[in-house]
C-alpha cells in the first residue's frame, strides 16, 4: 500500500488560497490519488482524485508532480466552511479487481476569519 | 448528501452484546465498504462487497462479520462487542469495484459500555 505523508494542520485565512500538501512517494503507477474532508465527526465527503494530470472541478484544484510522488490540493478561496481534516489517499490494490483507499491522520485545517 | 444512508445514527449498547448497522448504497451503485473509525486508529477499511459477494477484506475482526442482500443494501453485524469497538461505523458505495470514487454515508456512532 502506497503510504502518505500530509502536515498534521495547517492555517488559512478566509478569503485565500489553501494550499494542502500530501507526499505518496511510494504510489503504483496505475493508483489514483483521492482527497475527501471530514467536517466534525460527518462521514468523509469526496473532493477531487486524479492519476498524472492536473484535475480541477468546482470545489478544488489538485496538481500531483510528474513523478506522482507528491500531490497538492488548493481550494482557491477557503471560507470558513473549508474547516476539516483533509485526507490525501492513493487507491491500493486489494485483489480480485478491486481497489481500496487507505486513510492515513490527515491535515487539520483551520480557516482562521 | 451523498446519498448513502445509515441507521441508526447512534447505538449504546453493554459488552457482550450483538447489534447489526445498515447502510444503504447510492441508486445504482453494487459496491459497498465499511470503515471504522476510533480515535486511536483513524478511518480503517473493514470489508467490501460487490453485488452481493465478498470481494476484499481488511482489518476486520473475527467477531465481525457482514452482507450485501439482493436489494444491495448491507448489514455490518458486531458480536461479542467489548469497550474497544465504540467508534463511528461508516459505509461508502460506488459503481462498481474498479477504481471509482466512493461516497460516505453519514455513519454509526457506536458506544459499548
Amino acid at each position: 500500500d502506497a503510504k502518505t505523508t500530509q502536515p498534521p494542520s495547517m492555517d488559512c485565512a478566509e478569503g485565500r488560497a489553501a494550499n494542502l500538501p500530501c507526499n505518496h512517494s511510494t504510489i503504483s503507477g496505475n493508483e489514483y490519488v483521492y482527497w475527501y474532508r471530514q467536517i466534525h465527526s460527518q462521514g468523509p465527503q469526496y473532493i477531487i482524485h486524479g492519476l498524472k494530470n492536473n484535475e480541477t472541478n468546482e470545489m478544488a484544484s489538485l496538481i500531483i508532480t510528474e513523478d506522482r510522488k507528491s500531490s497538492t490540493l488548493i481550494l482557491p478561496h477557503a471560507t470558513l466552511r473549508d474547516t476539516a481534516v483533509y485526507y490525501c489517499t492513493p487507491t491500493s490494490y486489494s485483489g480480485a479487481g478491486s481497489y481500496q483507499l487507505t486513510f492515513g491522520k490527515g491535515t487539520k485545517l483551520s480557516v482562521i476569519p | 448528501d451523498s446519498g448513502v444512508t445509515q441507521t441508526p445514527k447512534h447505538l449504546i449498547t453493554a459488552t457482550g452484546q450483538r447489534v447489526t448497522l445498515r447502510c444503504s448504497p447510492r441508486s445504482g451503485d453494487l459496491s459497498v465498504y465499511w470503515y471504522q473509525q476510533s480515535l486511536d486508529q483513524g478511518l480503517q477499511f473493514l470489508i467490501q462487497y460487490y453485488n452481493g459477494e465478498e470481494r476484499a477484506k481488511g482489518n476486520i475482526l473475527e467477531r465481525f462479520s457482514a452482507q450485501q442482500f439482493p436489494d444491495l443494501h448491507s448489514e455490518l453485524n458486531l458480536s461479542s462487542l467489548e469497550l474497544g469497538d465504540s467508534a463511528l461505523y461508516f459505509c461508502a458505495s460506488s459503481p462498481g469495484r474498479i477504481q471509482e470514487t466512493q461516497y460516505f454515508g453519514p455513519g454509526t456512532r457506536l458506544l459499548v459500555l
